[in-house]
């Protein structure tokens, strides 16, 4: 969902369970995607890229996949923990303009 | 430091003053943006330079910001005649470069009364 001033969409988790973070970007010549997590009074932290040659990336505990025929792109937490929870942004780039284009952001809340 | 460095942390200010705004990037990073970001909101970029230079100025809001950036390393964004829509957290960014990961600061917490 659209996001207006504070009211973020938000995902509750219990602790332990998988999290999956959605995101439509909107342009169809981006070519290259990160994921950010965002704590309170802290600047963005980079979590995990993937350029659009590829369709799945996997980190530590976390899995990006793109789907470029729907624009979507998604975050999958493995056994999320509280330490987890935060803001979570997606961002695209088109290799010729430089600047990261952001989603909305959507707010990870894990239940202990 | 190791990672991208910002003061002052928070700044308080009256409306109709200018404030100025340091960056500290990554040592050997050769891209460095400002973005915007207001309460409960994404990041709204502002300017980015590749070097000293800046290929995309588009995202300043007004003729009152303006960024430079100097020996291709510290960055000041300057607001002048603040006004109390500039609030907002002022975030700073570097990367090696094209298609490689954006590393932030913590951020300027301005906030003009």
């Amino acid at each position: 969902g659209e996001s207006v001033g504070l009211h973020l969409p938000t995902l509750s988790v219990q602790e332990g369970d998988n999290s999956i973070i959605n995101c439509a970007y909107s342009n169809s010549a981006s070519d290259y995607f990160i994921w950010y997590k965002q704590e309170s009074g802290k600047g963005p932290q980079f979590i995990i890229d993937i350029r659009s040659n590829m369709d799945k990336r996997q980190g530590q505990r976390v899995t990006v996949l793109l789907n470029k025929t729907v624009k979507h792109l998604s975050l999958q937490i493995a056994a999320t923990q509280p330490g987890d929870s935060a803001v979570y942004f997606c961002a695209e780039n088109y290799s010729g303009n430089t600047p990261l284009v952001f989603g909305k952001g959507t707010r990870l809340s894990v239940i202990a | 430091g190791a990672g991208v460095s910002q003061s002052p942390s928070n700044k308080v200010t009256e409306k109709g003053k200018d404030v100025e705004l340091r960056c500290d990037p990554i040592s050997g990073h050769t891209a460095l943006y400002w973005y915007r970001q207001s309460l409960g909101q994404g990041l709204e970029f502002l300017i980015y330079f590749q070097g000293n230079s800046a290929p995309d100025k588009s995202g300043l809001p007004s003729d009152r910001f303006s960024a430079e950036r100097t020996g291709g390393s510290v960055s000041t964004l300057t607001i002048q005649r603040t006004q109390q829509e500039d609030s907002a957290v002022y975030l700073c960014a570097s990367n090696k470069g094209v298609n490689q990961p954006q590393h932030f600061g913590d951020g300027t917490r301005l906030s003009i009364l």
